[in-house]
């Protein structure tokens, strides 16, 4: 079982739809990383976060410590949004990663 | 701010030979770089972590004699590729961190895709 899981693994959605992706970690954390990475492979940071909740334009991520679990939500999605989303969570100074969300929005 | 490059964005090399890749943090010191690999549809595999001015430390299974890093400035790692195989064709991804910040939060390059021929 890999210590961060994430779901779903692919995930399609019509433009202006509500989308979550699910983060659960098995592992003691001091904070989770949500990260963005478009088809060019490049890798964007989206949040860091270690309790409650945060908010950037269309994006909030949350995270519940006590159950170890953490969501992206990305409000009225845009094909833009496209691109693989990653949960990581800092074990010390390592980052493990989970295996990944692949969001497709069509218009 | 907390911004990484990557030099080359991309390299093709022919197999038997040595690729150099350049891991700069442009606005920061970084004490504390990381290597990553990514093959397709796969997460990042953490290769190495390297601390500015002593030697990297390499995770298992990768081989140090053949992915050399070095950290000698606070805002320079290099990763080379010695002798090169077309099994070495991936996408190397270098991120940073000040942990003298007060956070281990790392800040991504934007990757370098190599192919071996």
């Amino acid at each position: 079982k890999n210590e961060v899981e994430q779901s779903p693994q692919n995930l399609t959605a019509q433009e202006g739809e509500f989308i979550t992706i699910n983060c659960s970690y098995s592992v003691g954390i001091s904070a989770l990383h949500w990260l963005q990475q478009h088809p060019g492979g490049g890798i964007v940071s989206l949040f860091m976060l270690s309790s409650g909740k945060k908010k950037h334009g269309r994006l909030i991520a949350t995270i519940n410590i006590q159950e170890k679990h953490s969501s992206l939500h990305i409000t009225a999605s845009h094909p833009r949004d496209s691109a693989v989303y990653i949960c990581a969570v800092y074990n010390t100074d390592k980052l493990i990663f989970g295996t990944g969300t692949r969001l497709q929005v069509f218009p | 701010g907390a911004v990484v490059s990557q030099h080359p964005s991309w390299v093709i090399c022919k197999s038997g030979t040595s690729v150099k890749i350049e891991c700069r943090s442009l606005d920061f010191q970084a004490t504390t770089m990381f290597w990553y690999r990514q093959f397709p549809k796969q997460s990042l595999m953490l290769m190495a972590t390297s601390n500015e001015g002593s030697k990297a430390t390499y995770e298992q299974g990768v081989e140090k004699d053949k992915f050399l890093i070095n950290h000698a400035s606070l805002t320079l790692s290099t990763l080379t590729v010695t002798s090169a195989h077309p099994e070495d064709s991936s996408f190397y991804i270098c991120s940073a961190s000040d942990p003298g910040r007060g956070t281990y939060e790392q800040y991504f390059g934007p990757g370098t895709r190599l192919t071996v021929t």
